[in-house]
């Protein structure tokens, strides 16, 4: 079974400095996505980045990066200059590549604060 | 709009009844699927659909959930005799068909409140 362990329940940061959530996953596929998901109050689910897992090289969206370690089970991401509307609940979810189903499993969620 | 739209945002229930929310995907695809957000959990998996069948229900958590998607676009998630325990943000997503179509993309949810 896919699980996703996001071992930070809260973290802060200073506007403008930078800040790295974790996340791990357990599977035994060797093909899948990795993605982060911003969940401000609204409720709204917005994809921050993704990461196919054949690709070695980290992705990258702006500001946001990954740092995806496959030995490890490993899929971290780091924003930089964090901003203000940065702060929000930040889900670490992964999917099987080639599968039909295409399920999220979702970690528990950490919740990043920042201070002006 | 040209996103993902649910409707009600919110909804407040008594034990024991039945409710219907709604999911209004991104026009053209034929993916859907439905979550359940738990206070301080991840969303989880309950149902996906390929155009009007239901591919994988096996995260419905017992028979008084059940959905359907009639013509391949709106679906409806139905709660027969509601218990406090369904309580939970419901989230809808959906996904372009092919190649390289990976991303999901979600609603804003529905909130549900059993009293």
């Amino acid at each position: 079974a896919q699980t996703v362990t996001q071992s930070q329940p809260e973290m802060s940061v200073q506007e403008a400095e930078t800040v790295t959530l974790s996340c791990t996953y357990d599977t035994s596929e060797s093909d899948y996505y990795l993605f982060w998901y911003k969940q401000p109050p609204s409720r709204q689910m917005i994809l921050v980045i993704r990461q196919e897992a054949y690709k070695q090289q980290n992705a990258t969206e702006n500001r946001f990066s990954v740092n995806f370690q496959k030995a490890a089970k490993s899929f971290s991401l780091k924003i930089s200059d964090s901003q203000l509307g940065d702060a929000a609940m930040y889900f670490c979810a992964y999917r099987r590549r080639g599968s039909t189903l295409g399920r999220l499993y979702f970690g528990r969620g950490t919740q990043l604060t920042v201070w002006p | 709009g040209a996103g993902v739209s649910q409707t009600p945002s919110n909804k407040v229930t008594e034990k024991g009844k039945y409710v219907e929310l709604r999911c209004d995907p991104i026009s053209g695809h034929t993916a859907l699927y439905w979550y359940r957000q738990s206070l301080g959990q991840g969303p989880e998996f309950l149902i996906y659909f390929q155009g009007t069948g239901a591919a994988d229900d096996s995260g419905l958590p017992n028979d008084r959930f059940f959905a359907v998607r009639p013509e391949g676009s709106v679906s409806t998630l139905k709660i027969q005799r509601t218990e406090r325990g369904d309580s939970a943000v419901y989230l809808c997503a959906s996904r372009a068909n092919g190649l390289g179509a990976d991303t999901q993309y979600f609603g804003p949810g529905t909130r549900l409140t059993v009293l």
